[in-house]
């Protein structure tokens, strides 16, 4: 399988500061077709999880531009550039080009 | 707007069955994918299961292999999971999201208890 792996598992940031989550998989992503199929969740407390990004760096439609997302290969990275209070909760990215499909472990925002 | 609704958690047995129902609306069901993911209290998401548009193709995770079903009415806009012999280990979250390499929406979740 492949494993996705997380880093921070938490992450204490300031309001309207930075924040950057990183993901690397233990094989490349890269589908036969071209595409990468890593994507990047919301999970707010209490709430069903929301997919931010797919294909790496596609925002999902009413997702804020404060979100990004960037990487190839094995290794992505999601940023947001100016934390905000709703932007509390857990964050995984997924691979979605081999079977079985697997998850990060999750990073738990928190507001500092 | 797309809607997925889930019903059909429960307390059961070890053992026993349950069959989870997601019913869609706001977008043509039969036309994608489906999935199942679960999340166990406390812990992160797992993906269990899924179904290509014409359901003539499944796809599993190991733990759930040979115990679980996923399947599709697409007349009715719904997707299944039945789950057999279920262990305490399968206790979770259950949700249904739209999509195949990626999952674009995620209802609400139904609650599967595995306890004696």
């Amino acid at each position: 399988d492949v494993v996705m792996t997380q880093s921070p598992l938490s992450l204490p940031v300031t309001l309207g500061q930075p924040a950057s989550i990183s993901c690397s998989s233990s094989q490349s992503l890269v589908y036969s077709d071209g595409n990468t199929y890593l994507n990047w969740f919301q999970q707010r407390p209490g709430q069903s999880p929301r997919r931010l990004i797919y294909r790496v760096s596609n925002r999902d439609s009413g997702v804020p531009d404060r979100f990004s997302g960037s990487g190839s290969g094995t290794d992505f990275t999601l940023k947001i550039n100016r934390v905000e209070a709703e932007d509390v909760g857990v964050y995984y990215c997924m691979q979605g080009t081999h079977w079985p499909r697997t998850f990060g472990q999750g990073t738990k925002l928190e507001i500092k | 707007e797309v809607q997925l609704l889930e019903s059909g958690g429960g307390l059961v047995q070890p053992g026993g069955s349950l069959r989870l129902s997601c019913a869609a609306s706001g977008f043509t069901f039969s036309s994608y994918a489906m999935t199942w993911v679960r999340q166990a209290p406390g812990k992160g998401l797992e993906w269990v299961s899924s179904v290509i548009p014409s359901g003539s193709a499944t796809y599993y995770a190991d733990a759930v292999k040979g115990r679980f079903a996923i399947s599709r009415d697409n007349s009715k806009n719904t997707l299944y999971l039945q789950m057999n012999s279920l262990r305490a280990e399968d206790t979770a979250l259950y949700y249904c999201a739209k999509g195949f390499t990626s999952y674009e929406c995620w209802g609400q979740g139904t609650l599967v208890t595995v306890s004696s």
